[in-house]
C-alpha cells in the first residue's frame, strides 16, 4: 500500500516557465513533508521542506504548498532551469522517524 | 563539513564472500540510517540508528548486518548476498532521532552487484 504517491512519472518543463510537480498521501499522521532532487548515481538531495502546521513555505524559486484536507502537496519552481532536470521525490514522515518516498517524478526542462 | 560520505562507490562482489560499507558524518546528528534503492523505485529504509543504537530494523534479512561503532560512523556487512540484493545503498543522517521537523541528509550511495 503506498502511502506517499506521485502520480506523474515524468514532466516536461521549457526554461522559464513554472514546473509543478504533485504528491498525494493517505497517512493522515503524516506531519513533515519532503521534497529531495535525485541526479542520476547520486544521493537524493534535500530541497525543501514543510511542516503539517503550514501550508507554504517558500525558498528562492521553490515553494512548496500543502493542502491537508486534501492530503495533497506541490513544488512548485520558477523560473525553471535546465540544471533543475532530475528526479524529484516526495517524502513524509510521521514525528522524524522513517522516510517514505513516493516513486518520483522525472523533470525534464528543456532550453 | 556538512556531507555524508560512503565507500566504496561500487562493490561487486560474488554470493559467498563477506563485504562492508562504510557511512560517516562530522554533522553531530544523533540518527543515522541505511537505504536500499532499486532502479526505478524510491529509496526504501531498512534500519535506523538513534544515538548509536538500532531502532528500527525492517525485517532486513540477516544477510545485512548494521553496526554503529560510534556516532559519525555507519556500518553494512554483507554476507552471502543474493544476485537480487543488487542495488544502490544509501546512506543518511539526521540531527535527531524521532523528532519533528527531521531533515535526513543522504550520501552519494554505494552501488552493489551481486554476481
Amino acid at each position: 500500500d503506498q502511502q506517499v504517491k506521485q502520480n506523474s512519472p515524468s514532466l516536461s518543463v521549457q526554461e522559464g516557465r513554472i514546473s509543478i510537480l504533485n504528491c498525494d498521501y493517505t497517512n493522515s499522521m503524516f506531519d513533515y513533508f519532503l521534497w529531495y532532487k535525485k541526479y542520476p548515481a547520486e544521493g537524493p538531495t534535500f530541497l525543501i521542506s514543510i511542516s503539517s502546521i503550514k501550508d507554504k513555505n517558500e525558498d528562492g524559486r521553490f515553494t512548496v504548498f500543502l493542502n491537508k484536507s486534501a492530503k495533497h502537496l506541490s513544488l512548485h519552481i520558477v523560473p525553471s532551469q535546465p540544471g533543475d532536470s532530475a528526479v524529484y521525490f516526495c517524502a513524509a514522515t510521521e514525528y522524524g522517524n522513517k522516510l517514505v518516498f513516493g516513486a518520483g517524478t522525472i523533470l525534464r526542462v528543456k532550453s | 563539513d556538512t556531507e555524508v560520505t560512503q565507500t566504496p562507490k561500487h562493490l561487486v562482489m560474488g554470493m559467498t564472500n563477506k563485504k562492508s560499507l562504510k557511512c560517516e558524518q562530522h554533522m553531530g546528528h544523533r540518527a543515522m540510517y541505511w537505504y536500499k534503492q532499486k532502479a526505478k523505485k524510491p529509496p526504501e529504509l531498512m534500519f535506523v540508528y538513534s544515538y548509536e543504537k538500532l531502532s528500527i530494523n525492517e525485517s532486513v534479512p540477516s544477510r545485512f548486518s548494521p553496526e554503529c561503532p560510534n556516532s559519525s560512523l555507519l556500518n553494512l556487512h554483507l554476507h552471502a548476498l543474493q544476485p537480487e540484493d543488487s542495488a544502490l545503498y544509501l546512506c543518511a543522517s539526521s540531527q535527531f532521532p524521532s523528532c519533528a521537523y527531521n531533515e535526513q541528509f543522504f550520501g552519494p550511495g554505494t552501488r552493489l552487484t551481486v554476481l
